[in-house]
């Protein structure tokens, strides 16, 4: 079984400008998340999917942050414009609902660097 | 709130010793899931191991084991007879009852096993 697919791994952009990431979830999955990961620390959730509605975006920056999962399988997850701040790791993950619980499967995560 | 703490910010220990790491966590919730991730170098959270709040019994795979114990909110983690391999950030995770739950992270501590 393929796993959780993100692109870009690596990204170096200029603060003002903006950057979009991609991801695939394992397929069947219908619960998708994005997570941001500052150096040396824990991911913090940005937004969940369940299929292509919004479950959870409460720590989402929605001034400069959007995200999308159009049809209910890949996502994109978008920053403009990018603050030296969101230099982080952007992990997506999905888990697919069980009778009692569910665990959630990573991918590689996409490296933001801001300059 | 629900809240993670792994006091163990760097572990440093020798090939083939005993490690163990701690998680503390704090919730209101009675139903609620503990995970254990592994995060090496390339970056990517690999799942290792799940436990619900019904089920404070110990568990043992192959070189890791954990402890749960509901009276302290602890469940720490053991790796018997450490390999560099094991080198690596492990993060301890709380989820809510029910499907779909976000994860809240702990800090992660940074495991090193030198040869």
């Amino acid at each position: 079984e393929a796993g959780v697919a993100q692109s870009p791994r690596y990204k170096i952009i200029e603060k003002r400008q903006s950057v979009a990431f991609w991801c695939n979830p394992i397929s069947g999955h219908a619960t998708l998340y994005w997570y941001q990961q500052i150096l040396g620390q824990g991911p913090k959730l940005l937004i969940q999917f369940q299929n292509n509605g919004v479950v959870d975006d409460s720590q989402l920056p929605k001034d400069r942050f959007s995200a999308e999962r159009l049809k209910g399988v890949d996502s994109t997850l978008k920053i403009q414009p990018a603050k030296l701040e969101d230099s982080a790791v952007y992990l997506c993950a999905s888990s697919s609902p069980t009778v009692i619980f569910e665990t959630q499967y990573f991918g590689p995560g996409t490296r933001l660097l801001v300059l | 709130a629900q809240k993670v703490t792994q006091a163990q910010t760097e572990i440093s220990v020798v090939e083939k010793e005993d490690v163990t790491l701690d998680c503390v966590y704090e919730t209101r919730d009675t139903t609620y899931y503990l995970f254990w991730y592994k995060q090496p170098p390339s970056g990517e959270l690999v799942f290792l191991i799940r436990r619900n709040s019904f089920d404070e019994q110990n568990e043992i795979s192959g070189r890791y084991s954990w402890n749960f114990q509901k009276s302290t909110s602890s469940f720490n983690f053991t790796i018997t007879a450490s390999q560099v391999v094991d080198s690596a950030v492990y993060f301890c995770a709380l989820s809510r009852g029910g499907q779909g739950g976000k994860l809240i992270f702990g800090q992660g501590t940074e495991l090193s096993v030198k040869p």
